[in-house]
């Protein structure tokens, strides 16, 4: 285990379903991540937080709306999402945003959209 | 704009032998540098770091090597083992305090006995 925890580790929904991922650490770190893994591309930065604020958005569609309630908690709502959305999703932590001593990451959920 | 490659997107090596695994980034600006080995149906798990004011870098039977000439760095594996069969991601950061780490595609190791 490396310290982050992500939950379901898979789920399938359709496409007008609501779910939520969610990732717990603690390991102290302040900053929280999610990454989106799809075959044969690098991994995607959606979102940031650091100390619960967020502190970027790389331009991800609205219909995922990411909630970090406190530092040792991020969540990722999903709803109306589409095929293509269909992805491995990591979380991963670091002890600030500088991220100086790189990214720790969960084993992350496999999403299927249908 | 930036970009993080890998040379070859599958490496095959004998089990016992060193496998190299290599990596070019395109910003001469990024000053910190990381290998990550992702198994089969786990996230990333951290290798070995390397800032840009050093060349070389070792761990326990890895080592990294930093090239900032030619913008390339690379994962040296001493006496692979079949648990060393896994993708294996270089990633790149730029200065300042921005915390975005750029991720190459990854290349996949495969270790055959």
């Amino acid at each position: 285990e490396t310290g982050v925890t992500q939950t379901p580790r898979h789920l399938v929904m359709g496409m007008t379903n609501k779910k939520s991922l969610k990732c717990e650490q603690h390991l102290g770190h302040n900053a929280m991540y999610w990454y989106k893994q799809s075959a044969k591309k690098p991994l995607e930065l959606m979102f940031v937080y650091s100390l619960e604020e967020r502190v970027e958005n790389n331009s991800v569609p609205s219909r995922f709306s990411p909630e970090c309630p406190n530092s040792s908690h991020l969540f990722l709502h999903l709803h109306t999402l589409q095929p293509e959305d269909s992805a491995l999703y990591l979380c991963a932590s670091s002890l600030n945003r500088q991220g100086s001593n790189g990214y720790t990451f969960g084993s992350g959920t496999r999403l299927t959209v249908v | 704009g930036e970009s993080v490659g890998l040379h070859l997107p599958t490496l095959s090596v004998q089990e016992g032998d060193n496998s190299i695994i290599n990596c070019a980034y395109s910003n001469s600006a990024s000053d910190y540098f990381i290998w990550y080995k992702q198994e089969s149906g786990k996230g990333p798990q951290f290798i070995i770091d390397i800032r840009s004011n050093m060349d070389k870098r070792q761990g326990q039977r890895v080592t990294v090597l930093l090239n900032k000439t030619v913008k390339h760095l690379s994962l040296q594996i001493a006496a692979t083992q079949p648990g060393d069969s896994a993708v294996y991601f270089c990633a790149e950061k730029g200065p300042g305090g921005g915390n975005k780490l750029t991720f190459g595609t990854g290349t996949q190791l495969k270790v055959e006995l």
